[in-house]
């Protein structure tokens, strides 16, 4: 079945860096993907969700880059400010059964000022 | 706009006390519901999903149960807690259609001592 391998687990990076969070599937059929954020404490807030024909996802403050070839989706956050810092995580819909989503274990992004 | 609305919003429980957690959509008809645990620091890991009133499936039980007794709510379970229990529970919903996106309520946090 489908596995998400999400790296890396932890992601420390200065104010106006760049930060990059990665995800690698194993099912060629995937054909959307979600990313989502959450913030220390709280629930999860949906960040983009992404379809396999959209190589380039622009958001505000991000971008999702998806490699079907290599099976890999990527969060970038372009300039990460402090209020980026939260746990990310990417989820891909198991084939066949889009009720079941397989989550990546997470990233946790530290923005330091 | 659609709510959901999950109580309570913490609880502290004995092992092997029972538990109920509640999940209310409103705004929404006939929506899937699901129901998802995250340990802390850990992933999410889906545990039941309804796509009608009375329907249950279950992706991981834990010792846990789930029921829909009405069609904008949703309740997970148990009559006796157990120490692994312990974690963030989080209630879900999205459109009956494909490439459903994931909507999740607040959460509930919950401490088995």
């Amino acid at each position: 079945g489908e596995q998400v391998e999400q790296r890396p687990p932890h992601l420390s990076v200065r104010e106006g860096d760049s930060a990059v969070i990665t995800c690698t599937y194993t099912d060629p059929n995937s054909y959307y993907f979600f990313w989502y954020k959450q913030e220390p404490g709280a629930s999860l807030q949906l960040l983009m969700k992404v379809f396999s024909s959209t190589e380039i996802n622009e958001g505000q403050g991000f971008t999702v880059l998806l490699n079907k070839k290599d099976k890999r989706l990527s969060l970038n956050l372009t300039a990460a400010h402090p209020g980026d810092s939260a746990a990310y995580f990417c989820a891909v819909p198991v084939t066949g059964n889009t009720r079941k989503l397989i989550f990546g274990l997470g990233t946790t992004l530290q923005v330091q000022p | 706009a659609q709510t959901i609305h999950q109580w309570p919003v913490a609880e502290i429980k004995a092992v092997g006390s029972p538990l109920s957690l509640g999940c209310t959509i409103k705004g929404k008809s006939s929506p899937n519901l699901y129901w998802y645990w995250q340990a802390t620091g850990g992933t999410l890991q889906q545990l039941f999903y309804s796509i009608t009133v009375g329907q249950v499936e279950s992706v991981v039980q834990l010792n846990l149960s789930a029921s829909r007794p009405k069609d904008d709510q949703f309740i997970l379970s148990t009559e006796k807690l157990l120490l692994s229990h312990s974690g963030f529970y989080l209630c879900a919903w999205s459109l009956r259609v494909g490439a459903e996106t994931l909507y999740f309520g607040s959460g509930t946090r919950l401490t088995v001592l």
